[in-house]
């Protein structure tokens, strides 16, 4: 089963306008965690927020958490084409190492 | 290597057949971790290894799936009399060691397609 929810399940933008997507989970954790996906291929790690941290930023990417409401949001500024990927969160729960994914976000970003 | 390497890319199997799926973590890790994505979909867990042992293979979605990782490096996942609805990518991942926050790093993945 999947942790949690990505809204929207699609997005298409502009190159150079920013991205913003969302997720929502269920349990308490120990972080969170953003992946890149090309093409349903392999993960790329992209950002790690631990569940004392309510922000954090990595060159363009900016993550938020909201422990409180089991929320967290993924922004990348200033898109371009090569970002087009599929982006997922997931969450390290306080009872299981294993990462719990939810069913991502699909990016356009057109030319 | 410099990655995790995944054997074999795709692989095509008809129902009823043996298969087996390797991977060969970073080296140095000590946990290894599989999943299994469908199209459209998040990964989803299936065993998480720590060394040589099964730590949680509560993802297993069956007794036909099993993993082993006899020297604590190389995994093969194993699935016996595959059926349509194992068709996915099969994607190993692995970390440096158990503890909480350490990135966890993804192989390309073995494509199955069960005809």
């Amino acid at each position: 089963s999947q942790q949690g929810e990505e809204d929207p399940q699609a997005l298409s933008i502009q190159e150079g306008e920013n991205a913003t997507m969302n997720c929502s989970y269920k349990t308490s954790i120990n972080n969170l965690q953003w992946y890149r996906q090309n093409s349903g291929r392999g993960l790329v790690h992209l950002i790690l927020i631990r569940s004392n941290e309510r922000e954090k930023h990595s060159g363009r990417l900016r993550v938020t958490l909201d422990t409180s409401k089991k929320s967290s949001s993924l922004l990348i500024t200033a898109s371009r084409a090569a970002d087009t990927a599929s982006y997922f969160c997931a969450t390290e729960g306080t009872g299981r190492r294993a990462l719990t994914f939810g069913s991502g976000t699909r990016l356009q970003v057109q030319p | 290597g410099a990655g995790v390497s995944q054997t074999p890319s795709n692989k095509v199997t008809e129902k009823g057949k043996y298969v087996e799926l390797r991977c060969d973590p970073i080296s140095g890790h000590t946990a290894l971790y599989w999943y299994r994505q469908s199209l459209g979909q998040g990964p989803e867990f299936l065993i998480y290894f720590q060394g040589t042992g099964a730590a949680d293979d509560s993802g297993l979605p069956n007794d036909r799936f099993f993993a082993v990782r006899p020297e604590g490096s190389v995994s093969t996942l194993k699935i016996q009399r595959t059926e349509r609805g194992d068709s996915a990518v099969y994607l190993c991942a692995s970390s440096r060691d158990p503890g909480a926050g350490n990135t966890i790093y993804f192989g390309e993945g073995s494509w199955l397609t069960v005809v």
